[in-house]
C-alpha cells in the first residue's frame, strides 16, 4: 500500500527566501506525482504534474523534482511572497489503480 | 474552459438527514473521483466514477453512494448523517483514460451536521 509523507508539516519563512517542500512515498511504480496548493477552505490547484518519465517540471517560481529510485519529490520555490502562504499537497498515482494517495501537506506561511 | 463545479458550497444538516451533493467535471473529463476532507484525517479517498461505472472505492461505510450522469457529472448522497460526517467534501475530475493523467478538483462543499 503506497505512504506519501510530507516534511515538513509546517514552516513559516519571511518573504523573498527560497523553499524546499518535501515528499517522500514506499512505493516507487508511480504513474505520476502532483504537487497541489490549498488555501484554508478552499479546493485543491493543480501546480505541477510530473509523469513517471520525467525527473523535473517548472512553472514560473515553481519547481518540482522527481526521484522514484529514492520514493522521493521536491517542491522548490523561488523568491517567496506572502500570496504564497498555503498549504501544500504532494499526490502519488501508484499502479494498480488511477487514485493518487496523498501527503497529509505542509502548511506555509510567508510573512511580509 | 470551465473548472469542476461542486454545488452546493455550503450546508448545514440535522443528525439523521440526508444530502446530496453534486459535481460538474471538467468538459470532456470522464473520471470523477470524491474526498472527504478532515483536520484530522486529511483527504480521504471516498470512490471513482468513470463513464457511469463506480471504478474505485475507499474504506467508508455504506452510507455513502455515488452516481455518474451520461453526461459525467456526479452525485453523492450520505444517508443518516452522522456528526463525524462535518467536512469538506472534495470532488476532482480527469480524463481519466488511465495511469497518468492530472486531477483538477472543485472548491468543495462544506458540510455541517448538528
Amino acid at each position: 500500500k503506497q505512504e506519501v509523507t510530507q516534511i515538513p508539516a509546517a514552516l513559516s519563512v519571511p518573504e523573498g527566501e527560497n523553499l524546499v517542500l518535501n515528499c517522500s512515498f514506499t512505493d516507487s511504480a508511480i504513474y505520476n506525482l502532483q504537487w497541489f496548493r490549498q488555501d484554508p477552505g478552499k479546493g485543491l490547484t493543480s501546480l505541477l504534474l510530473i509523469q513517471s518519465s520525467q525527473r523535473e517540471q517548472t512553472s514560473g517560481r515553481l519547481n518540482a523534482s522527481l526521484d522514484k529510485s529514492s520514493g522521493r519529490s521536491t517542491l522548490y520555490i523561488a523568491a517567496s511572497q506572502p500570496g504564497d502562504s498555503a498549504t501544500y499537497l504532494c499526490a502519488v498515482e501508484s499502479g494498480g489503480s488511477y487514485i493518487p494517495t496523498f501527503g497529509r501537506g505542509t502548511s506555509l506561511i510567508v510573512h511580509p | 474552459k470551465a473548472g469542476v463545479t461542486q454545488t452546493p458550497r455550503y450546508l448545514i444538516k440535522t443528525r439523521g438527514q440526508q444530502v446530496t451533493l453534486s459535481c460538474s467535471p471538467i468538459s470532456g473529463h470522464r473520471s470523477v473521483s470524491w474526498y472527504q476532507q478532515t483536520p484530522g484525517q486529511g483527504l480521504q479517498f471516498l470512490f471513482e466514477y468513470f463513464s457511469e461505472t463506480q471504478r474505485n472505492k475507499g474504506n467508508f461505510p455504506g452510507r455513502f453512494s455515488g452516481r455518474q450522469f451520461s453526461n459525467s457529472r456526479s452525485e453523492m448522497n450520505v444517508s443518516t448523517l452522522e456528526l463525524g460526517d462535518s467536512a469538506l467534501y472534495l470532488c476532482a475530475s480527469s480524463l481519466g483514460g488511465g495511469g497518468g493523467t492530472e486531477a483538477f478538483f472543485g472548491q468543495g462543499t462544506r458540510l455541517t451536521v448538528v
